[in-house]
């Protein structure tokens, strides 16, 4: 079946530093999703990607789908202490209609 | 609240004990998950409904599994038999559409089996 990857499993980072978490599925996807859980909190939706190779922005965050649409990144410029969770890439293949969740990178943003 | 709902926020029963979950989608969503969630790990799925009807349930879901969603509104989660590798986050997630779908959660039953 469909398997979805992250790297890495945490990340610690400076007030200001930049962090990339990067995604890959185990087949092509039909499109490719980003959630956001703060601490204690439900995953909440960040973007979706469609196309291949396709970049969008949002304020300080870039998402990236990959040529292959098998891997996606996502890039926050400056962290901020409020960027801190765990953020899920899910992934919807061409046969399946439900999103595999990846296991998720934890971000710890330091003042 | 126009929001996904779950209830209860948190249940704890004896292992062999039966336990019911509810959600109560975004009203004019017409499809339904559930997943659930242990610590460290990412949303894992379980089922999934468009409208009443159920499309897709994980092969790895035990039989004492089983979720309805009469007249594809509200929709609840059993659990017969329970076990203690039960215990996990249950989330309920909805959506409307299929092209540019995204899913909106709810804050989930924390499920402890003693």
């Amino acid at each position: 079946g469909q398997q979805v990857m992250q790297i890495p499993q945490y990340q610690h980072v400076q007030e200001g530093e930049d962090f990339t978490t990067y995604c890959n599925s185990s087949t092509t996807l039909s499109n490719i999703q980003w959630y956001k859980q703060r601490p204690g909190g439900h995953p909440v939706f960040l973007i979706q990607l469609v196309k291949s190779g396709e970049v969008k922005k949002q304020k300080r965050l870039t998402f990236q789908f990959g040529e292959a649409k098998k891997n996606s990144s996502l890039h926050i410029t400056a962290t901020q202490t409020t960027d801190v969770g765990t953020y899920f890439c899910a992934g919807r293949d061409n046969y399946g209609q439900n999103f595999v969740f990846g296991p998720g990178t934890r971000l710890s943003v330091l003042p | 609240d126009t929001g996904v709902s779950q209830d209860p926020r948190h249940k704890i029963t004896k292992r062999g004990q039966n336990v019911t979950f509810r959600c109560d989608p975004i009203s004019e969503h017409n499809r339904l998950y559930w997943y659930r969630q242990t610590l460290g790990q990412g949303p894992e799925f379980l089922t999934y409904f468009q409208n009443e009807a159920q499309l897709e349930k994980s092969r790895l879901l035990s039989d004492r599994f089983s979720a309805e969603r009469p007249k594809g509104s509200f929709s609840t989660l059993e659990i017969q038999r329970t076990e203690q590798g039960d215990s996990a986050m249950y989330l309920c997630a909805s959506s409307f559409g299929q092209n540019n779908e995204k899913l909106f959660f709810g804050s989930g039953t924390q499920l402890s089996v003693l």
